[in-house]
């Protein structure tokens, strides 16, 4: 139902690298920027990354993000255990006239 | 600390309503874009509704149009959700969270449960 798509899982070892990409369209991603989101369960959402690739001070630098046309991804890199958890990207759209969120990855550390 | 505090779920029979209110402390509240965004069970977040900071612009999601309103009280620095017609897809945790350009949704309550069911 959601109008970005993101891949339901991904997965990595202990200091690799993982990337999580977020398909949308002109009327999203095209045109506006993206968030992203962090959530383990049972938990609120947290601001991991917003203005494409802008990163609050308190999130590590080992989380990034990009955007190229009507797509975007999230890189962490040094995986870590306790990046364990679900990641969202977000946007407004300007057809819907309100925000979307991506379906969702589920971030597992081998 | 900065804080929102969602209060106000609970049960409630298809085709009833409810009305979810979030406090905030801490931060101007009256400057604030506010908004809720709903998780179902198992499922990913859905951006619901939204006001601006003096409750005169709302937005909603197709899905609770009609249904749903949205409104502030800045005087009491609380966001609400009214909701009627009530469905089982209606069934989430909803948060609120703090809006505005660029770092939209950058606090977030601890949410509140909605269980839509008979």
């Amino acid at each position: 139902q959601s109008v970005l798509t993101q891949p339901p899982s991904a997965s990595g070892t202990p200091g690799q690298r993982v990337s999580i990409s977020c398909s949308g369209s002109s009327s999203n991603i095209g045109s506006n920027t993206v968030k992203w989101y962090q959530q383990f369960p049972g938990t609120a959402p947290k601001l991991l990354i917003y203005l494409n690739d802008q990163r609050p001070s308190e999130v590590p630098d080992r989380f990034s993000g990009s955007k190229s046309g009507t797509s975007a991804s999230l890189a962490i890199s040094g995986l870590q255990s306790e990046d364990e958890a679900g990641y969202y990207c977000a946007t407004w759209d300007d057809s819907l006239n309100g925000f979307v969120f991506g379906t969702g990855t589920k971030v597992t550390v081998l | 600390e900065v804080q929102l505090v969602e209060s106000g779920g609970g049960l409630v029979q298809p085709g009833g309503s409810l009305r979810l209110s979030c406090a905030a402390s801490r931060f101007t509240f009256s400057s604030y874009w506010m908004h809720w965004v709903r998780q179902a069970p198992g499922k990913g977040l859905v951006w619901v509704a939204r006001i601006n900071s003096d409750g005169t612009r709302t937005n909603y999601a197709d899905s609770v149009k009609g249904r749903f309103t949205i409104s502030r009280d800045n005087a009491k620095n609380t966001v609400y959700l009214q909701m009627s017609s009530l469905r089982a897809e209606d069934t989430a945790v909803y948060y609120c969270t703090r809006g505005g350009a660029p770092r939209d949704f950058d606090i977030w309550g601890q949410g509140t449960m909605v269980n839509v069911s008979s």
